[in-house]
């Protein structure tokens, strides 16, 4: 089955520094990948959509100039948190669509921890 | 709007039982109705998923969900519940788009 690989798996940083999360699809092509972010004890908040080759879309309330999207090529999409702060602490995940897979088929990367002390 | 209910916060059950976990939704337009399966500290799982045809569904794991239009729901169900179910559930629906809106997530615990 299509898998989605991220790194780092959990990334400890100081507060004020930038943290970059990268997303791969490893045996297909995403034309699409999507950023999420999960609260503990909490659903999924969708916070782009990142499309190979343009710029991301983000969700409401989602600031774009602190969750920087860069879905450079169509295997990888990166997830910048610019200047993180405490409050930025959160489960990440990703997920790519294999358009291959069937209507809106999307597969999960294992998640990223990130603690800003 | 678009949006998914899972009432239940936890639903504790035997080993070897039925499970259900309750999904309802409310779309305008005919859904897509999505479950996932979260472990500890892991991204999601793809259980299964309605498209079209069928109401009954069959995933992965012995799971199964039945997609009822009149009542707008997606349960998920077990016909014999094992240990190692015990897990976060996430019911999840589109329309018409990528966009995935998930519901809040049901945790099961099953009991030896």
């Amino acid at each position: 089955g299509a898998v989605v690989s991220q790194h780092p798996s959990w990334v400890i940083c100081k507060s004020g520094t930038s943290v970059k999360i990268e997303c791969r699809s490893l045996d297909f092509q995403a034309t699409t990948m999507f950023w999420y972010r999960q609260f503990p004890k909490q659903s999924l908040m969708l916070m782009a959509t990142s499309n190979e080759g343009s710029k991301a879309t983000y969700e409401q309330g989602v600031e774009k100039d602190k969750f920087l999207i860069n879905h450079a090529s169509l295997t990888l999409s990166t997830l910048t948190v610019t200047s993180a702060h405490p409050e930025d602490s959160s489960f990440y995940i990703c997920s790519a669509r294999d358009p291959s897979g069937g209507y809106n088929e999307q597969f999960f990367g294992p998640g990223t921890r990130l603690t800003v002390l | 709007a678009q949006s998914v209910a899972q009432p239940e916060d936890q639903v504790n059950v035997a080993e070897g039982n039925p499970l259900t976990v309750k999904c309802t939704y409310s779309v305008s337009g005919n859904p897509y109705l999505f479950w996932y399966v979260q472990y500890p500290n892991r991204g999601l799982q793809f259980l299964l998923k309605y498209i079209t045809g069928d109401n009954l569904v069959k995933g992965s794991y012995g799971f199964e969900a039945e997609f009822n239009k009149s009542q707008t729901s997606f349960h998920l169900k077990k016909p014999s519940a094992l240990v190692s179910d015990s897990a976060l559930y996430f019911c999840a629906v589109s329309v018409n788009t990528d966009k995935l809106i998930f519901g809040t997530g049901t945790r099961l615990q099953v009991f030896p």
